[in-house]
C-alpha cells in the first residue's frame, strides 16, 4: 500500500524559533497533499491543501504567513511554523493523495512541543 | 459545513465483547466514509472505506455499515481484543471537495 512518512516524529523547540516538518509519499506521486492539526482530545482539524507547483489553499482562522506551506515535488510538502509559540504545540499530520485524490494516504505524525 | 459526531467519546468493554461504535454527518452529499484507528501519539491507520453507494465493508472482525440518506455509520468490532484499545475516528470525504471531516473519536479500552 501506499506509504507517507514525515520528519520529525517529535521536535521540541524555543519559543520564536521556526521549525520545518516533511511529509514524504515514498512510493506514489502525491498530486495533493494536505496538512492537519490536533489538539489533544480533538478532532484532526484540516489546516490546508497544498498541490504541487501551487499555492496552498488555507481553511479560515489558519494563518498562512505563520504556516507556510511548500508543495514543490510530486513527493515532498513542507509545513513551516514560523516564530513558534507555546499555543502551537500539537499534533500535525499531513496525508497525501494521488491524481485521483479518492483516497488519503496518512503520515505517522509530528509532535510538536514549543517551550 | 459538514458536522460529524460520534458517539460515545469513551468506551470500556471486557474482553471478547461484541461493540458498537456509532458516527453520525449532517450533510448526506458525501463522496465516502471511512473509519481510522489511532494509537496514543500515533498517525492514523485506515481500516475500512466505504464508498456512497456501498452499504457495508468488512474486514476481519470489523464491519462498518453506512446509511447515507440517514447520515449514520456504524462500526462493529466483533470479540474484542485488549490489543483493540485505541481511540476510532469516523471521517466522511466531501462530495466533489475531497476533503474529509473528522469527528472527535471514540477512545476504546478493552479490559483484559
Amino acid at each position: 500500500g501506499a506509504v507517507v512518512s514525515q520528519h520529525p516524529s517529535r521536535v521540541i523547540c524555543k519559543s520564536g524559533t521556526s521549525v520545518k516538518i516533511e511529509c514524504r509519499s515514498l512510493d506514489f506521486q502525491a498530486t495533493t497533499m494536505f496538512w492537519y492539526r490536533q489538539f489533544p482530545k480533538q478532532s484532526l482539524m484540516l489546516m490546508a491543501t497544498s498541490n504541487e507547483g501551487s499555492k496552498a489553499t488555507y481553511e479560515q482562522g489558519v494563518e498562512k504567513d505563520k504556516f507556510l506551506i511548500n508543495h514543490a515535488s510530486l513527493t515532498l510538502s513542507t509545513l513551516t511554523v514560523t516564530s513558534a509559540h507555546p499555543e502551537d504545540s500539537s499534533f500535525y499530520i499531513c496525508s497525501a493523495a494521488d491524481r485521483g485524490q479518492e483516497t488519503q494516504y496518512f503520515g505517522p505524525g509530528t509532535r510538536l512541543l514549543v517551550l | 459545513k459538514q458536522e460529524v459526531t460520534q458517539i460515545p467519546a469513551a468506551l470500556s468493554v471486557p474482553e471478547g465483547e461484541n461493540l458498537v461504535l456509532n458516527c453520525s454527518f449532517t450533510d448526506s452529499a458525501i463522496y465516502n466514509l471511512q473509519w481510522f484507528r489511532q494509537d496514543p501519539g500515533k498517525g492514523l491507520t485506515s481500516l475500512l472505506l466505504i464508498q456512497s453507494s456501498q452499504r457495508e465493508q468488512t474486514s476481519g472482525r470489523l464491519n462498518a455499515s453506512l446509511d447515507k440518506s440517514s447520515g449514520r455509520s456504524t462500526l462493529y468490532i466483533a470479540a474484542s481484543q485488549p490489543g483493540d484499545s485505541a481511540t476510532y475516528l469516523c471521517a466522511v470525504t466531501g462530495a466533489g471537495s475531497y476533503q474529509l471531516t473528522f469527528g472527535k473519536g471514540t477512545k476504546l479500552s478493552v479490559i483484559p
